[in-house]
């Protein structure tokens, strides 16, 4: 069978409050960023986009920040839902179509 | 549209069985790409096809493993023999030829080699 593989760094925060959810990447050449959400049993799924020529960019109670300097990404997930729950990656854009994956945060939800 | 489409969703085959996964990507989108998801390793690209043609498989991870796109609708993922560490979730995702943020993914197939 599978071996036991490395446990997903878990942030827990209250229903309402703010997540902020970071990822660092590999390549100071990768030139697009994405976020993704997994929920249970499924895909994951487009949240938000930034290019390298930004430092940040919003969406629909998320923001995205870039830092270029560190190599350091951020996902800001504002007034927390239960809905929310899942495990978040972060992708960087290697060359012309190839996404290379982070190793995923799980968000959980404290009613 | 109905989004990208994979079979089966489960799979349970005995270890020395060929196995074989498939996807339909979304219309118009002239990118495939099959990703395996475990544990251990996260997501990790397998191949991709451009126009169904392979692109970079460097990512498969042996020559058990192996992919073919005989047109734009179709793809198929083939494990022959499997064995128990191939167990994981596959994905297929694609897009159009815009660039990655049209990256849609299917809901995977869990695979289990007992």
């Amino acid at each position: 069978g599978e071996s036991v593989g490395l446990h997903l760094p878990t942030l827990s925060v209250q229903e309402g409050d703010n997540s902020i959810i970071n990822c660092a990447y590999s390549n100071s050449a990768s030139d697009y960023f994405i976020w993704y959400k997994q929920e249970s049993g499924k895909g994951p799924q487009f949240i938000i986009d930034i290019r390298s020529n930004m430092d940040k960019r919003q969406g629909q109670r998320v923001t995205v920040l870039l830092n270029k300097t560190v190599k350091h990404l951020s996902l800001q997930i504002a007034a927390t839902q239960p809905g929310d729950s899942a495990v978040y990656f972060c992708a960087e854009n290697i060359n012309a179509q190839k996404l290379v994956f982070g190793q995923g945060t799980r968000l959980t939800i404290n009613p | 549209d109905a989004g990208v489409i994979q079979s089966p969703r489960h799979e349970v085959t005995e270890m020395g069985q060929e196995v074989t996964l498939r996807c339909k990507p979304i219309s118009g989108h002239d990118y495939l790409f099959w990703y395996r998801q475990t544990m251990m390793r996260g997501l990790e690209l397998l191949i991709y096809f451009n126009n169904n043609v392979p692109i970079d498989d460097s990512g498969m991870p042996e020559d058990r493993f192996s992919a073919k796109m005989p047109n734009a609708s179709f793809s198929t993922l083939k494990i022959q023999p499997s064995e128990p560490r191939d167990s994981a979730v596959y994905f297929c995702a694609s897009s159009s030829g815009t660039g990655p943020y049209g990256y849609t993914f299917g809901s995977g197939t869990r695979l289990t080699v007992v």
